[in-house]
């Protein structure tokens, strides 16, 4: 059965850093590309970014990109979001997702339950 | 980008109704669409890819079609578990846009 399973949500304040991370199971994750989706309050879903299955390559919304860094470990079967100069704006349920394809540019077929970043001072 | 509109944005239908939503893009995508059904609390799920081949397991009063900017889809005859939030994705480049979503409500 696949499995992901989104840990690292917080409280944080503007400005301040946090790394979002996916563990994976039950699926060979060095065949699918992995994404992260987020979804703010009463709001639709928004992709953030996507990685290949080995890393070569990676897409961001233009909402994100310069502040956010997505990663992966395929020995540790884990999907990374590092997550810098964090705005209210960014205040959502982020979920970590799994492309059917190894590359970023597929649809996504499986998703977690999410971990909830709430960005206030 | 690519940027993905759905219409509408509400739609109130009763049981047993058939309704079409309607997503256009903001260029040819050619059939690189997805289709995904949300319901409150819940993580989306895939209904459609490929503008039109139904994901295993979806019944099959769920159907999707279009190619190129405008895409549809349809459900032929409503089930109370069908009330819930659908959206359309492109997947052409290795920037994936989402559309805003549908509310489909009972009337």
């Amino acid at each position: 059965e696949v499995q992901l399973v989104e840990s690292g949500g917080d409280l944080i304040q503007p400005g301040g850093s946090l790394t979002l991370s996916c563990a994976a199971s039950g699926f060979t994750f060095d065949d699918f590309a992995m994404h992260w989706v987020r979804q703010g309050p009463g709001k639709g879903l928004e992709w953030v970014s996507g990685i290949s299955w080995n890393s070569g390559s990676i897409g961001y919304a233009d909402s994100v990109k310069g502040r956010f860094t997505i990663s992966r470990d395929n020995v540790k079967e884990s999907v990374y979001l590092q997550m810098n100069n964090l705005r209210p704006e960014d205040t959502a349920l982020y979920y970590c997702a799994r492309g059917n394809a190894v590359v970023v540019a597929y649809y996504i077929d499986f998703w977690g339950q999410g971990t909830l970043v709430t960005v206030s001072s | 980008d690519i940027h993905m509109t759905q219409s509408p944005s509400t739609l109130s239908a009763s049981v047993g109704d058939r309704v079409t939503i309607t997503c256009r893009a903001s260029q040819d995508i050619s059939s690189w669409l997805a289709w995904y059904q949300q319901k409150p609390g819940k993580a989306p799920k895939l209904l459609i890819y490929k503008a039109s081949t139904l994901q295993t397991g979806v019944p099959s009063r769920f159907s999707g079609g279009g190619s190129g900017t405008e895409f549809t889809l349809t459900i032929s005859s409503l089930q109370p578990d069908d009330f819930a939030t659908y959206y359309c994705q492109q997947y052409t480049t290795y920037v994936i846009t989402f559309g805003q979503g549908t509310r489909l409500e009972i009337k």
